[in-house]
């Protein structure tokens, strides 16, 4: 246990269903990371937040895709009109800002779109 | 980002140290080599970082010769739990994304 926490850690859908996940970082970290990864794959970077602020995004961010950070804590991540390329298991990794520093990864959430 | 080269999939047995290599013929001056670990249906796991010469803590070693242009990460006695993915990252010590490759999946046999 990383200490970092998602929720769910398995969501079933239809195409065309929206879809929301958690991610609850160790407390004291400023940064918060989503990345995705597919079967046989490495995770790719989606998007970061130092506190609430989003600071990247990446292309494979899709307009149908959007998450936050309100309170600089937790953080949400919504799929919107699911597809079945979305299948793939979600992850979030957080870290304390200022110089290297590991990335702790949750145990992630894996999306199955039918 | 300097792009790396690691083997696909290793094979090893209970009790025998693992070396994997990963090539990383442009890396950068001030670039770091860093290493992660995941296991099935996990999270990757930060294993260990050098920029040059050898770097050890309780997991690993990693060994890296003058050039920089490549690294080896040794698992000493390795187990069956130590199945896994490891992948060989190199990129600015910063606080940012991580780019990973496909990794090196190794599969430890009895």
């Amino acid at each position: 246990d990383t200490g970092v926490s998602q929720d769910p850690r398995h969501k079933i859908t239809k195409r065309g269903q929206n879809v929301t996940f958690r991610c609850d970082p160790i407390s004291e970290h400023n940064r918060l990371y989503w990345y995705r990864q597919t079967l046989g794959q490495g995770p790719e970077f989606l998007t970061y937040f130092q506190n609430e602020a989003q600071l990247e995004k990446s292309r494979l961010l899709s307009d149908r895709f959007s998450a936050e950070r309100p309170k600089g804590s937790f953080s949400t991540l919504e799929i919107q009109r699911t597809e079945q390329g979305d299948s793939a298991m979600y992850l979030c990794a957080s870290s304390l800002a200022g110089g290297y520093n590991e990335q702790f990864f949750g145990p992630g959430t894996r999306l199955t779109v039918l | 980002l300097a792009k790396t080269t690691q083997p696909i999939s290793m094979d090893s047995y209970e009790g025998q140290e693992v070396n994997i290599t990963c090539s990383h013929n442009n890396i950068a001056t001030n670039d770091y080599i860093t290493w992660y670990q995941q296991f099935p249906s996990q999270g990757p796991r930060f294993i260990i970082q050098g920029y040059k010469t050898k770097v050890t803590n309780e997991v690993a070693s990693l060994f890296i010769p003058a050039d920089r242009k490549s690294s080896t990460l040794s698992l000493p006695r390795v187990s069956l739990s130590d199945t896994a993915v490891y992948y060989c990252l190199v990129d600015k010590n910063r606080d940012d994304k991580i780019i990973f490759g496909k990794g090196t999946r190794l599969h430890i046999l009895p």
